[in-house]
């Protein structure tokens, strides 16, 4: 099983600013078969990225992926308000299938 | 437009079984993987299970193999989850979502939730 970690675990930020995530792999992910999903408090998680840098449909550009093997990254370019969430990315190169234990973007 | 919506999640005790349900719209059923999911009171998600399009393969977490089973029923759109044995680590809100590239999970249910004490 691909074991997946999220750092940081928190990250404190101003609406504006960057926010960079980061999931490494315990052992290569297959086709860059990663994606990542936001997750407000309450509701159901939401495709944000798939196949490492692929946005889902209706996810505005400033969320971008990318990285490959074991080290992918999710960028905001600039939070809104609407953005801060708990994010995890999730595998889906070996038949079982596994997420990371999530990074929340809170706001500082 | 997608929607999917889980029932059949109660209080039960250590050793019960129960079976949830999931009825799915507004895309065409059988020609999608489906899933289930799972999220602790205050954790991460889990990924429970996996059924194909026509129902011919499965897969299970280690966790809830042997256990659980997933079926479907593509002439009512549903989805379903019998769990058996269960365990007071089973206790979570289970989400059934459609795969996306077999693997993604690009649309969700709100959930039901399953609370699994004496």
């Amino acid at each position: 099983e691909i074991v997946l970690t999220q750092s940081p675990a928190t990250l404190s930020l101003s609406p504006g600013e960057r926010a960079t995530l980061s999931c490494g792999a315990s052992q290569s992910v297959s086709s860059s078969y990663l994606a990542w999903y936001q997750q407000k408090p309450g509701l159901a998680p939401r495709l944000l990225i798939y196949d490492a840098s692929s946005r889902a449909t209706g996810i505005p550009d400033r969320f971008s992926g990318s990285g490959s093997g074991t080290d992918f990254t999710l960028t905001i370019s600039r939070l809104e308000p609407e953005d801060f969430a708990v994010y995890y990315c999730q595998q889906y190169g070996s038949s079982s299938w596994t997420f990371g234990q999530g990074t929340k973007v809170e706001i500082k | 437009e997608v929607q999917l919506v889980e029932s059949g999640g109660v209080v039960v005790q250590p050793g019960g079984s129960l079976r949830l349900s999931c009825a799915a719209s507004g895309f065409t059923f059988d020609d999608y993987t489906m899933h289930w999911v799972r999220q602790a009171p205050g954790k991460g998600l889990e990924w429970v299970s996996l059924i194909s399009w026509d129902g011919g393969s499965t897969y299970y977490a280690d966790s809830v193999k042997g256990r659980f089973t997933i079926s479907r029923d593509n002439s009512k759109n549903s989805l379903y989850l019998q769990m058996n044995s269960l365990r007071t680590e089973d206790t979570a809100l289970y989400y059934c979502a459609k795969g996306f590239l077999v693997g993604v999970f690009d649309n969700w249910g709100q959930g039901t939730l399953v609370t699994v004490s004496s």
